[in-house]
């Protein structure tokens, strides 16, 4: 089935920088893809869908890449703020009936 | 907004308890899922219901099982806890077919003693 690594497991920016996180799937098949922000005790709030068809996607304060030939997607935080603390979530899937298989998840920490 | 709600938000239990937690979503959607997220913050899916019918149950305990009353609710009950239980259980909902995205409720905490 299908497997995804995210990294680094921990971020610590400094406000106003950037940050990059990185997820590798494995499965060809997956074709839909997720990123969560989790903040403490909260569940997961979705940051942004992405589709095999589309590249590369803006939200507010992030971009969201896709690169199909490597199978890799990737979350630029772009000029951190405190609020962006918090642990994200890469998630691939297939098939709804199975759900979505998760990162590890990435701590971000930004400071002063 | 919330729109997935689950209670208790946390329970502390003793190892043999069977325990219950309830999951609604008043989003209309038409699947229900719960994952259980562990201390190194690991999410694994554990059920998924669809239309009253079970449509994935992976290598859980068989002392997991879920319940639903109609599409609206999904409960998970634990029928005699274990301390490897404990963990956060997150509940989701979406729209059937690929691609519709999952929408969390904010987890329940399991402490088995």
């Amino acid at each position: 089935g299908e497997q995804v690594e995210q990294r680094p497991p921990h971020l610590s920016v400094r406000e106003g920088d950037s940050a990059v996180i990185i997820c590798t799937y494995t499965d060809p098949n997956s074709y839909y893809f997720f990123w969560y922000k989790q903040e403490p005790g909260a569940g997961l709030q979705l940051l942004m869908k992405v589709f095999s068809s589309t590249e590369i996607n803006e939200g507010q304060g992030f971009t969201v890449l896709l690169n199909k030939k490597d199978k890799q997607l990737s979350l630029n935080l772009t000029a951190a703020h405190p609020g962006d603390s918090a642990v994200y979530f890469c998630a691939a899937g297939n098939n709804y009936a199975q759900g979505l298989t998760f990162g590890l998840g990435t701590r971000v920490s930004v400071f002063p | 907004e919330t729109a997935v709600f689950q209670t208790p938000n946390y329970h502390v239990t003793q190892v043999g308890n069977e325990v219950s937690f309830n999951c609604k979503q008043t989003l209309g959607h038409d699947t229900m899922y719960w994952y259980k997220q562990d201390s190194k913050k690991l999410l694994k899916i554990m059920f998924s219901y669809n239309n009253k019918q079970l449509i994935v149950n992976e290598t859980v305990p068989r002392r997991f099982s879920p319940q639903s009353s109609d599409k609206a609710h999904l409960n998970l009950r634990i029928k005699s806890v274990e301390p490897e239980d404990s963990a956060v259980y997150l509940c989701a909902s979406s729209l059937q077919g690929a691609g519709n995205t999952l929408y969390f409720g904010e987890g329940s905490r399991l402490i088995v003693v």
